[in-house]
């Protein structure tokens, strides 16, 4: 979607080695999120940001940390990398998810091997 | 916390004919949001349609309609006129109608629309 760019698009990694992703939007949209896309899992909630240097946990937040220092940018950080992280990445981004829902990202598929 | 159930993790169906894929959900709140999302092979994800609990009127997109029975918490996609892009996994999602604005997902169904 024009308004939200990630990167990368795809990365491979060695295990133990921190990773960052990145989430630029530029909708100026309060909330932003962290997904990750496994299969039989869908789309599970990392982290998400209600607003600059306002974040909270999601349900699958381990191993993970994240930042938004300005509005458009929101950081997702594999602190050590594991093969369990091997996963697709969506960020997302909301003003009003009841009324709108969400805008996706692209995604970023992750390796760790 | 709500949970997102879709029973059918793949499904088929020949060109031109309608599809429902099922959906059910858990949550003791009266007031919410459903979604469904579409994922093409392109990875991309797309909001197909939006229904307000409290309203008892199915949305309707164009072919695409949903079933929402509010008392069984079922809320069901109907694909009418099944094209060949209609191939995709679909996600089903949930919404509070109040404090925080996340969206709880299903595991999703794959689609494939045969030609």
């Amino acid at each position: 979607d024009a308004g939200i760019t990630q990167s990368p698009r795809h990365k491979v990694t060695e295990t133990g080695t921190p990773v960052t992703l990145r989430c630029h939007q530029t909708e100026n949209h309060r909330y932003m999120y962290w997904y990750r896309q496994d299969p039989g899992h869908g789309l599970r909630l990392i982290h998400y940001s209600y607003g600059v240097k306002d974040t909270d946990k999601g349900e699958v937040s381990d191993g993970y940390s994240v930042s938004r220092s300005k509005t458009e940018d929101f950081l997702l950080t594999l602190e050590s990398a594991t093969s369990s992280q091997t996963s697709v990445y969506f960020c997302a981004i909301s003003e009003s998810t009841r009324v709108y829902g969400y805008t996706f990202g692209s995604g970023t598929r992750l390796t760790v091997v | 916390a709500q949970t997102v159930t879709q029973s059918q993790p793949e499904m088929s169906v020949q060109e031109a004919e309608t599809v429902t894929l099922s959906c059910t959900y858990d949550t003791s709140e009266n007031n919410y949001y459903l979604f469904w999302y579409k994922q093409p092979p392109s990875r991309q994800m797309i909001l197909v349609i939006r229904q307000e609990a409290y309203k008892q009127q199915n949305a309707t997109e164009n072919r695409f309609s949903v079933n929402f029975q509010k008392a069984a918490k079922s809320f069901s996609l109907k694909i009418s006129d099944s094209q060949l892009g209609d191939t995709a996994m679909y996600f089903c999602a949930f919404s509070f109608n109040f404090g925080n604005e996340k969206l709880t997902f299903g595991t999703g169904t794959r689609l494939t629309i045969i030609p």
